[in-house]
Parts: C-alpha cells; structure tokens; sequence
C-alpha cells in the first residue's frame, strides 16, 4: 500500500510570492491534515480537510490555504510568502482523524525555503 | 493552557543500552497520547497512540506508559539500534478535533556505536 506522497520535496521561493503544495493520502483515506515545523516552534497544526471540507483550523492567518478534491488528495496555498514560513510542511492522512484515535500516516514533507 | 513538556531535550546512548524518554502533559479534557519517531529530513513514524483507559503499549522494542492520573507518559526503547538515531515526539489529544493537538518539542536521540 503506497504511503502518503508529497510533492515538490524541496521548493524555493522569494518573498511575496505565493506557493503551492501537494499531498496525496494513503488510498481510502479521507482525513489530511496539514503541519508546519519549524526549529523555533515544532510542529503546528495548520488544516484538517474531510471529504472535501475544512473540518478544522489551527492558529495561521488566511495567506494559508488549503483544499481537498474528490479523490482525496490535497493542495496548500500560501500566498505572499514571508520569511518566516520558511518550514517543512508536513501533511498526514488517516480513515476518521486523530480525533477518533486514527493513526496518522505522515508524508515526508516540502521543504520550503523563502528568500 | 495545554501544554506538553519532553525531557530530555537531547540524548545520547551507546548501542545496546536501554533509555527513557518522558512526557508530561497538561491538557484537558484528554482524549489520546501519541509517540511519534521522526527520522531527519522524513516525517513523523506512528510508535503508539493510548487512551485513557491503557497505560501500557508495546510496538516492538519500544514500550509507552501513561499515568493519566499525573499526565505523564514515558517511552522505554530496549535494547537500542543505530537505527532508533531520531527525534521523538510526543503528541497529547484533547477532545475537539485537531485544533486540540499539542505537540512536545521533542527529544533528540543519538544512539552511537
């Protein structure tokens, strides 16, 4: 069973720009969460999406988006980008969401680099 | 505020020895306790996650407790690898859905030959 993929793997980009991030969750999945690490703050939650709807939302301003299609797989958006997001993002699937004790399989993320 | 704290922050053992990596919490109303390794450069490996009602859980050489009456929860890695070289993150739950994921910093385990 393939794991959760995320892609580009690695991403650069400059101050103002906005980005785009894929994640494809583990077949039957229908919860995918979003995660920001960073040194400074570890991990922190960003979105979780379930059958297409934001079912959760952590503590980031609206330059972060994100959406999940039919099929499950997601997209983040970050819009004007700022040095500060430099991180790895992280998205994770799994069949409920944590909330009903689900594992959550992690990608290995995309390494976002903002200059 | 919901929080949770690992220690140490960084460990390193030799080859072979056991270690204990712990993790206290405040968080409430608690819903579930998850043990996460993460390898450099990779995402977070599913160890454990324990309810409640569990206060042991076992996945290989890596055993979780949790004491829900003193929130506090331990992972015990026996017999260790070079292989068991991550960070391992401990993530306490509180009922309400995702916004409710507290993450620990994390401790940061060299196992060296």
């Amino acid at each position: 069973k393939a794991g959760v993929t995320q892609t580009p793997r690695y991403l650069i980009k400059t101050r103002g720009q906005q980005v785009t991030l894929s994640c494809s969750p583990i077949s039957g999945h229908r919860s995918v969460s979003w995660y920001q690490q960073t040194p400074g703050q570890g991990l922190q939650f960003l979105f979780e999406y379930f059958s297409e709807t934001q079912r959760n939302k952590g503590n980031f301003p609206g330059r972060f988006s994100g959406r999940q299609f039919s099929n499950s797989r997601s997209e983040m958006n970050v819009s004007t980008l700022e040095l500060g997001d430099s991180a790895l993002y992280l998205c994770a699937s799994s069949l409920m969401g944590a909330e009903y004790n689900s594992p959550l399989h992690f990608g290995n993320g995309t390494r976002l680099t903002v200059t | 505020k919901n929080q949770v704290e690992q220690s140490p922050q960084s460990l390193i053992i030799l080859e072979g020895k056991n270690c204990t990596l712990q993790c206290n919490y405040t968080v409430s109303p608690f819903s579930n306790l998850r043990w996460y390794k993460q390898d450099t450069g990779r995402g977070p490996v599913s160890l454990t996650i324990m309810t409640f009602s569990e206060n042991t859980k076992s996945n290989g050489r890596y055993t979780a407790t949790l004491d829900a009456d003193t929130k506090q929860s331990s992972l015990h890695i026996t017999a260790s690898q070079l292989s068991d070289s991550a960070s391992y993150i401990c993530v306490v739950s509180a009922t309400g859905g995702y916004n409710k994921l507290i993450f620990g910093a994390g401790t940061r385990l060299a196992v060296h030959p």
